[in-house]
């Protein structure tokens, strides 16, 4: 079965700091991959996604995420945050013909001062 | 198009109530999806409509839950008989698909959380 894996449930980074958060999928075919953000009690906000091409992908906000096959990761990237970024994060697999998602159980990300 | 609209944003309800949740999606869109998010949790998949077709659901649609989406436009989440498992946050999304493309994303509303007492 489809899977997301987000292996970090919450990470602390100081404001100005690299962040990455990791999204490892366990998919059949070529995925649609996507990164979602959710402040509390919000809805969903699409960062970025990948269908094809290349595989180093840019969002909005800052980020990126790099799509590597031989890994099965679809990795979220951002050189500098900022205290605003604070929020849940969300990586999930789309099947061909888009029919749903599949989402990984979140990383919580805190900035600290 | 201010995106996609859900209503109410907060429900409380005594067990064994019924309620009905609505969303409004992106006008031009022909796809609308329901997902529901316990806490800590991811959303997952409930249901899903090509215009006014409801094509599948998840296995986490019990029989206590209807979706309708009649014209096409709206939609209406129906959960009878609620339980306290019920409580949660319901996510309406909507995305356009026109074949022969297969990749589209989707854009979500900001949810019903729906708490049973």
């Amino acid at each position: 079965a489809q899977s997301v894996t987000q292996p970090d449930i919450h990470i602390t980074v100081s404001e100005g700091a690299s962040l990455e958060l990791r999204c490892n999928y366990s998919y059949g075919a070529t995925p649609y991959l996507f990164w979602y953000v959710q402040s509390p009690g919000q809805g969903l906000q699409l960062l970025l996604k990948y269908f094809s091409g290349d595989t180093l992908v840019q969002g909005i906000k800052g980020f990126e995420a790099e799509f590597k096959r031989s890994q099965s990761s679809f990795n979220l990237r951002k050189p500098s945050v900022h205290w605003s970024d604070a929020a849940e994060y969300f990586c999930a697999v789309g099947y061909p013909g888009f029919q749903k998602l599949v989402f990984g159980t979140g990383t919580r990300l805190l900035v600290s001062p | 198009d201010t995106g996609v609209s859900q209503d109410p944003r907060h429900k409380i309800t005594k067990r064994g109530q019924n309620v009905t949740f609505r969303c409004d999606p992106i006008s031009e869109h022909n796809r609308l999806y329901w997902y529901r998010q316990t806490l800590g949790q991811g959303p997952e998949f409930l249901t899903y409509f090509q215009n006014e077709a409801q094509l599948e659901k998840s296995r986490l649609l019990s029989d206590r839950f209807s979706a309708e989406r009649p014209k096409g436009s709206f939609s209406t989440l129906e959960i009878q008989r609620t339980e306290q498992g019920d409580s949660a946050m319901y996510l309406c999304a909507s995305s356009l698909r026109t074949p022969p493309a297969t990749n589209t994303e989707a854009f979500f509303g900001q949810g019903t959380r729906l708490t049973v007492v």
